[in-house]
């Protein structure tokens, strides 16, 4: 099983750029959320989504948007990327309400 | 937002050493549960617990739910170089809310 899939890994983007992070997961869960983890902070809530075409603000939603059109996927862009963005994003998923969660592996992203 | 504090932030001990770290907050939680994250990898679920005073085993690993529901505490035991990273509390306030501690990380020495 793949369980979480995220594309890409590693990004470097200039200010301003735009990009989207992929995040797939084939275990049929309802409940798929973004996180971002900076050094000291641990992890924190971007957005989430609790089925097929929901999105809700996490804690740190602003500079970011999300979609989930499909599923098994959930996408997070980031419109005019700032250095402020320079984080790990991991995506996550549950079939449960929010506690047994599924990390992806991370995608690594600099912005200069 | 909500805050859990964790400690210690790093931890360095020797291999064979008994290891302890907690997770305070100044507001009650339904579940704690605790993660570690290996280097480049997502956190991956250790233990989950669910009723004050619970205390729940995981092979060489010990966790507590605190009685004021505000605190959880890990131990693990005979540490192995296999246990190095970073671990993380969370307690959950309700569907889809869980809020994550700063997380410790763990050095081994061999």
């Amino acid at each position: 099983n793949a369980g979480v899939t995220q594309t890409p890994k590693f990004r470097v983007l200039k200010t301003g750029q735009s990009m989207t992070l992929l995040c797939a997961q084939d275990m049929n869960h309802e409940y798929m959320y973004w996180y971002r983890q900076d050094p000291g902070m641990g992890l924190r809530l971007i957005h989430y989504s609790v089925g097929e075409g929901t999105t809700a603000k996490g804690e740190v939603p602003d500079g970011y948007n999300v979609s989930r059109l499909k599923k098994q996927n959930f996408l997070l862009g980031l419109e005019s990327a700032a250095p402020s963005q320079t984080s790990v994003y991991f995506c996550a998923s549950t079939s449960y309400g929010g506690e047994k969660l599924f990390f992806g592996s991370g995608t690594q992203l600099s912005v200069l | 937002g909500q805050q859990l504090n964790q400690s210690p932030q790093s931890m360095f001990i020797q291999e064979g050493e008994d290891v302890s770290m907690n997770c305070t907050s100044s507001s009650i939680f339904n579940t704690w549960l605790w993660y570690k994250q290996d280097p480049g990898e997502g956190p991956v679920l250790l233990i989950a617990l669910y009723k004050a005073g619970e205390l729940t085993s995981n092979g060489r690993l010990t966790a507590q739910f605190g009685i004021t529901r505000k605190d959880s505490f890990l131990n693990i035991s005979a540490s192995i170089p296999s246990d190095v990273g970073i671990y993380f509390c969370a307690g959950q306030l309700g569907a889809q809310k869980l809020v994550f501690g700063q997380g410790t990380r763990l050095t081994i020495n061999p």
